[in-house]
């Protein structure tokens, strides 16, 4: 377990409002990312964070912002969702002392958008 | 750019048959290779990886062996289970905290 919390798990919504997602870890490690889930594409990068206000784009980031302001905190923003944006969203972690590339993944943030 | 390949799902097998799914990927360097599971409602977990060529992963009955020469890293079981039915993802990471590339993942279903 890599005390990793989404919320919320689920929400809909409809088109043109705005959704925040949350993710919070309790291990306080630098490296925290966003990711999309949609069948027949895998995963997909949005939005990746190594520190404190240092975020940087994926490869699917159009559309949505990101907010670090506390290290144990990575926020996901859709300022106007779209039906396009229909997903589950995964947090993951990278832990300071992995070289390799291993994630930990939350459970998981599925968004409807009417 | 970095891409993984996998096979096309979903698999469907009988109880304590042989598991093999295909990964093949494409990297610049010497990448870390990993395969992920996920259960129903689930997020991904970590199964299994492997660091350099020749490397075997291996975790709960499964195995994938790295193959620079093939640049693949299938995934084998000897006998499935039910419990093993889920979704699973061959992934890579060429260097860096930027990213890990994911495969589109393979279904599998296992019935008794």
């Amino acid at each position: 377990d890599a005390g990793i919390t989404q919320s919320p798990r689920h929400k809909v919504t409809e088109t043109g409002t705005p959704v925040t997602l949350r993710c919070h870890q309790t291990e306080n490690h630098r490296y925290m990312y966003w990711y999309r889930q949609d069948p027949g594409h895998g995963l997909r990068l949005i939005h990746y964070s190594y520190g404190v206000k240092d975020t940087d784009k994926g490869e699917v980031s159009d559309g949505y912002s990101v907010s670090r302001s506390k290290t144990e905190d990575f926020l996901l923003t859709l300022e106007s969702a779209t039906s396009s944006q229909t997903s589950v969203y995964f947090c993951a972690i990278r832990r300071d002392s992995e070289n390799t590339g291993e994630l930990f993944f939350g459970e998981g943030s599925r968004l409807t958008v009417l | 750019g970095d891409s993984v390949t996998q096979m096309e799902g979903p698999v469907t097998l009988s109880e304590e048959a042989f598991l093999t799914i295909n990964c093949t990927y494409t990297a610049t360097g010497y990448p870390s290779l990993f395969w992920y599971v996920q259960y129903p409602g689930e997020g991904l977990q970590l199964l299994l990886k492997a660091t350099k060529a020749d490397d075997k992963g291996s975790n709960k009955g499964f195995e994938a062996t790295y193959r620079k020469e093939t640049t693949s890293f299938h995934l084998e079981k000897g006998s499935v289970q039910v419990s093993d039915s889920a979704v699973y993802f061959c992934a890579l990471n060429s260097g860096g905290y930027q990213k890990v590339t994911f495969g589109t993942g393979t279904k599998l279903q296992v019935i008794p």
